[in-house]
């Protein structure tokens, strides 16, 4: 399959500071890019949906101000938490696809955000 | 509400052993189903997927799992289990064949003795 690359993969950060996260696909063109949030024992939940070159598109819930998704390119997109507070600490993975060649989205290996 | 259910937080079994993996799901409209595997710095991979059909669906792997409809249940299995297949798996509900906008369960992971 596809590759998705996600950087980093570990991050600890203090608490009031921002984070970046990358996602990257490395062999395709992804126009859709997802972000999905995992709590400690608790489902992966979708967070948002990118498509390059427009807005993201949030989940009910999901303060787009402090999630911010950029998908600039067909090859990368960014997530930054902003303001970081220790209720933000989580595992967030994304996943990429281009719907007109392939029905599956490939995931990257996640990122594990520490906030102190 | 929509939702997705893996009631084994975690699982052990010897090499070799036969495996099922429980997931249950509830879905408002017609399910698409899908498993997927995470090893340990991995990203998720697709193991199999169903959304309309054979109610048994073989994947990657050896793996295989049955939509049973009446149980809500979409449950993977695997004849035999090798070492490599420790890892963690999610089981996953979508609204389309295409794998975005998935909610996922909360995962088993399988510990797989020598």
């Amino acid at each position: 399959g596809a590759v998705v690359s996600q950087h980093p993969s570990r991050v600890i950060c203090k608490s009031g500071t921002s984070v970046k996260i990358e996602c990257r696909s490395l062999d395709f063109q992804a126009t859709t890019m997802f972000w999905y949030r995992q709590f400690p024992k608790k489902s992966l939940m979708l967070m948002a949906t990118s498509n390059e070159g427009s807005k993201a598109t949030y989940e009910q819930g999901v303060e787009k101000d402090k999630f911010l998704i950029n998908h600039a390119s067909l090859t990368l997109s960014t997530l930054t938490v902003t303001s970081a507070h220790p209720e933000d600490s989580s595992f967030y993975i994304c996943s990429a696809q281009n719907p007109g060649i392939n029905t599956e989205a490939f995931f990257g290996q996640g990122t594990r955000l520490t906030v102190v | 509400a929509q939702s997705v259910t893996q009631p084994d937080i975690h699982i052990t079994v010897s090499e070799g052993a036969s495996l099922e993996l429980r997931c249950n799901y509830s879905y408002g409209a017609t399910p698409y189903l899908f498993w997927y595997v995470q090893s340990p710095g991995q990203g998720l991979q697709l193991l199999l997927k169903y959304f309309s059909g054979d109610t048994l669906v073989q994947g990657i792997k050896g793996f295989e799992a049955e939509f049973k409809r009446s149980q809500s249940s979409f449950n993977l299995r695997k004849p035999s289990v090798h070492w490599s297949d420790a890892a963690e798996y999610f089981c996953a509900v979508g609204p389309t064949y295409n794998t975005d906008k998935l909610i996922f369960g909360t995962g088993t992971r399988l510990q797989v003795f020598p």
